[in-house]
């Protein structure tokens, strides 16, 4: 089994649907994050969490929310999807602040 | 802010051949820098992390250097295969904290 799992792999939704995707992780890590990824604009960060009881933005956290269940499982949710959040998804842990990233397959999420 | 480069953006090379990619950021008070593979479509895989106490890390055919002063660090990949066609990532921590991540080098490896 994979470290950090990503689901759905692939998803297709309506414009003004909410959706939620979800991240697990067997890591043991404390730290987990969102990012997405665009052609020409790279990975950008969505949000991020230290532990269960932390929660912070990141550069892009406009349309998006976060539940941080327990130390393995991090959920994003999109409220009321657009087309422009039409993107590949990216749920990433970390131990520590001089350790590195660990990433899941991502989700390809398509707002219609 | 940080900010991360990486030239060149994109390189077309003949198998067996070695190659150089670069990476450069802006605020060299960094606790590490990691290096990063993706195929289309996929994930990123992990190739390598160096600290900041480090000046390079090497896993096989690759190995990554890092100069904190001049805000650069350079994957070599040596005797280049066409498995090794993938996007190339570094990505640096904005201060001290979350990664920020260059727009990436897209290598082919032409057999």
């Amino acid at each position: 089994d994979a470290d950090v799992t990503q689901t759905p792999r692939n998803r297709i939704t309506k414009t003004g649907k909410r959706i939620m995707l979800e991240c697990s992780q067997t890591k043991g890590h404390d730290r987990m994050y969102w990012y997405r990824q665009d052609p020409g604009l790279g990975l950008r960060l969505i949000y991020y969490s230290f532990d269960v009881k932390d929660i912070n933005k990141g550069e892009i956290s406009d349309g998006y929310s976060v539940s941080r269940q327990a130390q393995a499982k991090f959920s994003l949710s999109l409220e009321s999807a657009i087309p422009n959040q039409t993107a590949l998804y990216f749920c990433a842990t970390s131990a520590a602040a001089n350790y590195g990233y660990t990433f899941g397959s991502g989700t390809r999420l398509t707002v219609v | 802010k940080q900010e991360v480069t990486q030239i060149p953006a994109a390189l077309s090379v003949p198998e067996g051949e070695n190659l150089v990619l670069n990476c450069s950021f802006t605020d060299s008070a960094i606790y590490n820098l990691q290096w990063f593979r993706q195929d289309p479509g996929k994930g990123l895989t992990s190739l390598l992390l160096i600290q900041s106490s480090q000046r390079e890390q090497t896993s096989g055919r690759l190995n990554a250097s890092l100069d904190k002063s001049s805000g650069r660090s350079t994957l070599y990949i040596a005797a280049s295969q066409p498995g090794d066609s993938a996007t190339y990532l570094c990505a640096v921590p904005s201060y001290g904290q979350n990664f920020v991540f260059g727009p990436g080098t897209r290598l082919s490896v032409l057999p």
